[in-house]
């Protein structure tokens, strides 16, 4: 089964600083990868995902995140945090049959705290 | 296009009631699945339909079922409600054809069992 480990629970970093979100995976196949965020009593809202299309994948607001296989990590960077980005985020792999049923994996969330 | 909606938003019910919540995915979509947030376990599925037919379920009690209409519609229900169903409860829909389909998830269900 694909299980999703977040590293830290809480990121603090100041306004314009570069924000690092840390997910590595464990996936016995090639792994479809996913980063939501969650903005306070609201849904997730997906930010990118990974289909093994490019390593570096670009999504809204900003962030990237790079696949590193000899890694196993999908971790998700922005070069310069704004207040707006203070939100719950979390990592998320496809765990189900291809064709068949779906299902996301997620991590544990990263809460980001971004300080002016 | 409209969202993948949820109804109620919120809702207060006590233990041992029984509680149904609604699922409208976004038009086309034929994949609905559920989830179950919480403080302590975080995001967990709890089952998938798709055409009407479940394909796949997580590690919970026979207390939470699930159904889907024709129409993709999808209801969740959770019988004989504990403390620890509290939780919010989010749908996602998507085209149910792939593994790299983007889920696009629901505001969600806030649930308070007293």
């Amino acid at each position: 089964a694909q299980s999703v480990t977040q590293l830290g629970s809480h990121v603090s970093v100041s306004e314009g600083a570069l924000v690092l979100l840390r997910c590595n995976y464990s996936s016995s196949v090639p792994p479809y990868l996913f980063w939501y965020v969650q903005y306070p009593n609201q849904g997730l809202q997906l930010l990118l995902k990974y289909t093994s299309a490019a390593t570096l994948v670009k999504g809204i607001n900003g962030f990237e995140a790079e696949f590193k296989k000899s890694e196993t990590s999908f971790h998700l960077t922005k070069p310069s945090a704004h207040m707006s980005d203070a939100a719950e985020y979390f990592c998320a792999v496809s765990d189900g049959t291809q064709g068949g049923s779906e299902k996301l994996v997620f991590g544990k969330g990263t809460k980001l705290t971004v300080n002016p | 296009k409209a969202g993948v909606t949820q109804t109620p938003r919120y809702l207060i019910k006590t233990r041992g009631q029984q509680v149904t919540l609604s699922c409208s995915p976004i038009s086309g979509h034929r994949s609905v699945s559920w989830y179950q947030q919480t403080p302590g376990q975080g995001l967990q599925f709890l089952f998938e339909y798709f055409s009407e037919t479940q394909r796949n379920k997580g590690n919970f009690p026979g207390r939470f079922s699930g159904r889907q209409f024709s129409n993709s519609r999808s209801e969740m229900n959770v019988s004989t409600l504990e403390l620890g169903d509290s939780a919010l409860y989010l749908c996602a829909s998507s085209t149910g054809t792939t593994l790299q389909e983007t889920q696009y998830f629901g505001p969600g269900t806030r649930l308070l069992v007293l």
